[in-house]
């Protein structure tokens, strides 16, 4: 049974530019969730998504955006970067239909903005 | 205005001895609970919950407790072992018009010392 899966693992960028990072929820799960992680922090919700639509959204600017597809994986966009993009972006995949399922998290892609 | 707060950034345990995680939060509106168990360059894994409506749930080394009155909650390991040391974030649950997130704490680094 595969967990949930991120990639990449790593991305350098320069200010300005834009990013996509990608997840496949873990098997028999149809909602992902997006966080970022900055260096001592606990993860912060930027938004879930959920039968392909933004469900909720966290305090984050229009620069961040998402996207998922019919088989539940999905995308994070970031316009505009800047150098406090710089952290851990992390996925996380539940059930909607049993609201008590936990969330499980992939391994992260790491963000680096110069 | 952080609704999930864990305020002991560290903590350090001798191996076999009980270890203590403290969480508090605001929010008498969040209704289930995570605990997470973080290693470096590694997502968060998934360690135990406890929904609002219960006060103790237990998973071999792992209980968590919650006192609702005092909108706190722990997480005790007995006894700790040296894979234990890692960072652990406690998660609050938020219910908003059907659809959920999860509020995270800043997390505590456990270090348990052979």
């Amino acid at each position: 049974d595969a967990g949930v899966t991120q990639s990449p693992t790593h991305l350098i960028k320069t200010r300005g530019q834009q990013v996509t990072l990608r997840c496949s929820p873990k098997s028999g799960h149809d909602t992902v969730s997006w966080y970022q992680q900055a260096l001592g922090q606990g993860p912060q919700f930027i938004f879930q998504y959920y039968e392909e639509e933004e469900r909720q959204r966290g305090n984050f600017p229009d620069r961040f955006s998402g996207h998922q597809f019919p088989n539940y994986s999905s995308e994070l966009n970031v316009n505009a970067l800047l150098l406090g993009d710089s952290a851990l972006y992390l996925c996380a995949s539940s059930g909607a239909r049993v609201l008590k399922e936990t969330q499980y998290f992939g391994p992260g892609t790491r963000l680096l903005v110069l | 205005d952080q609704q999930v707060k864990q305020n002991s950034p560290s903590l350090s345990v001798q191996e076999g001895r009980i270890s203590i995680l403290n969480c508090d939060y605001t929010n008498s509106m969040f209704d289930y609970f995570l605990w997470y168990k973080k290693y470096p360059a590694e997502g968060p894994t998934f360690l135990i919950s406890i929904s609002s409506i219960k006060d103790k749930n237990e998973d071999g080394r792992f209980t968590v407790f919650l006192n609702k009155s005092a909108k706190h909650l722990s997480l005790h390991i007995v006894p700790s072992q040296p894979g234990d040391s890692a960072v652990y974030f406690c998660a609050a649950r938020e219910i908003t018009s059907g659809t959920y997130k999860y509020i995270f704490g800043t997390g505590t680094r456990l270090k348990v010392l052979a």
